[in-house]
């Protein structure tokens, strides 16, 4: 069982908004403003999307943001496109000398 | 251009150890904290491990903690993991990871990951 619960699976069509949640505990993602997102395509490694909560890395769209609200971060997608197809994971830093980092279990995103 | 090379994977028994590698290039390896990741087939991703700039300060899964040891060669770009008594629940692709905020966990750089099979 992972750390951080995510959803499954969700779903949109193109052009759609969707949003991810990962939820832990005050001692994870309330505790730090260290979350963050990952996108993985099958067979290949994952790509940050998302760091510090909501940052973006340079290349990655501004139709990725990323939010908090106590012990929930989110991950929203706006003009879902049919790439945007993939796993999505969300991370956080613990502060703990054991499993300092944590990650969800990660979310099923399927462009219909 | 950043790059992260995994190596060392392989098939292994139960109760053996192997030595993986993660050279870099294309950044100074000697500013950054690194980290190892792991995603056994068909699973998620795991956090395994992390090391800071000049190998001060490690940290481990409890899953791993006292079988794997996470070092690191500044002066040959080098990230290893030495894992030792190794499992069937070992079984994964291994990815280094580059940390952009002080391992925090912010991975911004991936390498495509060893294989690691543990099997009889």
């Amino acid at each position: 069982q992972s750390a951080l619960t995510q959803p499954a699976s969700v779903s949109g069509s193109p052009g759609q908004s969707i949003t991810i949640s990962c939820t832990g505990t005050s001692s994870d993602v309330g505790g730090y403003n260290y979350v963050s997102w990952f996108q993985q395509h099958p067979g290949k490694a994952p790509k940050l999307m998302i760091y510090e909560v909501s940052n973006r890395p340079s290349g990655v769209s501004d139709r990725f943001s990323g939010s908090k609200s106590d012990n929930t971060a989110s991950l929203t997608i706006s003009g879902l496109q049919a790439d945007d197809e993939a796993d999505y994971y969300c991370s956080s830093y613990t502060g703990r000398t054991v499993n300092t980092v944590v990650f969800g279990g990660g979310t099923k995103l399927t462009v219909l | 251009e950043v790059q992260l090379v995994e190596s060392g994977g392989g098939l292994v028994q139960p109760g053996g150890s192997l030595r993986l590698s993660c050279a870099v290039s294309g950044f100074t390896f000697s500013n950054y904290w690194m980290h190892w990741v792991r995603q056994a087939p068909g699973k998620g991703l795991v956090w395994v491990s992390r090391i800071k700039t000049d190998g001060s300060n490690t940290n481990y899964a409890d899953s791993v903690k006292g079988r794997f040891t996470i070092s690191r060669d500044n002066a040959e770009n080098t990230l290893y993991l030495q894992m030792n008594s190794l499992r069937a629940e070992d079984t994964a692709v291994y990815y280094c990871a580059r940390d952009r905020v002080s391992g925090s966990g912010s991975m911004d750089v991936w390498g495509k990951g060893t294989t690691v099979t543990v099997s009889s």
